[in-house]
């Protein structure tokens, strides 16, 4: 148990489908993240939220969306993906966003596969 | 721009030694992460440097050299459950995470 639940744990889509991914965080953190980890590359950074603020956005097309609706909750929807999104995606928060010794913790992703 | 490097793969015997080094070019730099992942599991903490020198925890280890943009991680008595992938991150000036695409440790009987 690491204090970060993602559902769902495996993800299958067509690429004309709508999902979301959940993930939700009991550490009272206020920095909460999203990554995506591709085999044999280093995690890239998606979306960063601070007290519900998105404060960072590294160029992710628009097929993807986050949404924060409290400082527990993270979500991330999904529409016409393509087959190269493929992945796992991973959750985290953080006591703190801009913090250089703040640790994180993540969930244990959601492996997405866009057929 | 922003690297890091660290070996795909390394394969090491139970109950040995094994060191993962980590070279890292970041702009500004606040600190050095590894984290540990299991296969299909989440990423877990393992050690955070910002000061030179050996932090020991356990039978883990991390080192860190700022003028060589240098760290690696020291693993000791290895046991099978050490195999997993073990990531290196490095904090910018900007406190962001620069990522390695993580070292995968094989561990044989």
């Amino acid at each position: 148990e690491t204090g970060v639940t993602q559902t769902p744990r495996h993800l299958v889509m067509g690429m004309t489908n709508k999902k979301s991914l959940k993930c939700e965080q009991h550490l009272g953190h206020n920095a909460m993240y999203w990554y995506k980890q591709s085999a044999k590359k280093p995690l890239e950074l998606m979306f960063v939220y601070s007290l519900e603020e998105r404060v960072e956005n590294n160029s992710v097309p628009s097929r993807f969306s986050p949404e924060c609706p409290n400082s527990s909750h993270l979500f991330l929807h999904l529409h016409t993906l393509q087959p190269e999104d493929s992945a796992l995606y991973l959750c985290a928060s953080s006591q703190e966003e801009g913090r250089g010794d703040a640790e994180a913790f993540f969930g244990q992703g959601t492996r997405l596969t866009v057929v | 721009g922003q690297n890091i490097d660290q070996p795909t793969e390394m394969t090491a015997t139970e109950g040995a030694i094994v060191q993962i080094n980590c070279t890292y070019q970041t702009s500004g730099f606040n600190g050095l992460f590894w984290y540990q992942q299991h296969a299909g599991e989440a990423p877990t903490f393992l050690s955070y440097n910002v000061l030179d020198g050996l932090e020991e925890k356990g039978r883990f280890s991390s080192f860190l050299s700022r003028s060589k943009g240098y760290s690696y991680l020291l693993l000791k008595e290895l046991q099978m459950k050490d195999s997993a992938s073990y990531l290196c991150a490095a904090v910018d000036s900007n406190y962001q995470l620069i990522w390695g695409a993580g070292t995968k440790l094989i561990i044989k009987p």
